[in-house]
């Protein structure tokens, strides 16, 4: 079945850059749909951060497009974000996730926490 | 920006009881809404698509209304692994945008 894993460092320094991969298995990401991250924390919710296509066409949230890079690596079935200067409110829950379309965000990582402190 | 309002915050509840959820978006979504169940520790889980539809292995207690602006997630009678934080989400606009949630606690 699919499967998604989320890897990366927990704790970031404040301004630095953020990144974590989303590993897939049990299909492949150059065959169809939209990958993504979802960020949570407890100031405002589920955050939708932004998306590629198998194709490598990329849409991002408005309040984060400055500082937001995804990019889709098809030889190693994975995903990646970017997430320059960040700040304490980039604190969060980071969740990749599969969206089918008609079925959008059918399946996620197990989520992964960041931190952002000195 | 699509605003999701869901209502009410909490919903208390018995087991076996019925729970009725609402989310009012600030404009129309057609029917592009979906409805995720989120239990502590656990990424959400998709539920409903398309307003109505349920996802593969979703149980029958689970059903959902609505169009446009406004639609309701109901649960016929709770069971305790029912027992979650609900919320909504569209896909009609960019960006994506999810609600702020309801939870559904334990009477």
């Amino acid at each position: 079945q699919v499967q998604l894993q989320e890897s990366g460092p927990g704790l970031v320094k404040p301004s630095e850059t953020l990144s974590l991969t989303c590993t897939v298995s049990g299909y492949s990401i150059s065959s169809d749909y939209y990958w993504g991250w979802i960020r949570q924390s407890p100031v405002k919710g589920l955050q939708w951060i932004g998306s590629v296509t198998h194709s490598g066409s990329t849409y991002y949230n408005p309040s984060l497009k400055s500082r937001v890079t995804i990019s889709v690596d098809t030889s190693k079935n994975q995903f990646s974000l970017k997430l320059t200067s960040v700040t304490a409110a980039d604190t969060a829950v980071y969740y990749c996730g599969r969206d089918s379309g008609n079925s959008p965000w059918d399946y996620w990582g197990q989520g992964t926490l960041v931190t952002v402190s000195s | 920006e699509i605003v999701l309002t869901q209502s009410p915050a909490t919903l208390s509840l018995s087991p076996g009881e019925r729970a009725t959820l609402s989310c009012r978006a600030s404009q129309s979504v057609a029917s592009y809404l979906a409805w995720y169940q989120q239990r502590p520790g656990q990424a959400p889980r998709l539920l409903i698509y398309d307003g109505s539809a349920r996802a593969t292995g979703i149980p029958a207690r689970f059903s959902a209304s609505g169009s446009g602006t406004d639609f309701t997630l109901s649960i016929s009678r709770l069971e305790p692994e029912d027992f979650a934080v609900y919320y909504c989400h569209q896909r009609t606009n960019w960006p994506l945008t999810f609600g702020g949630g309801t939870k559904v606690e334990i009477k």
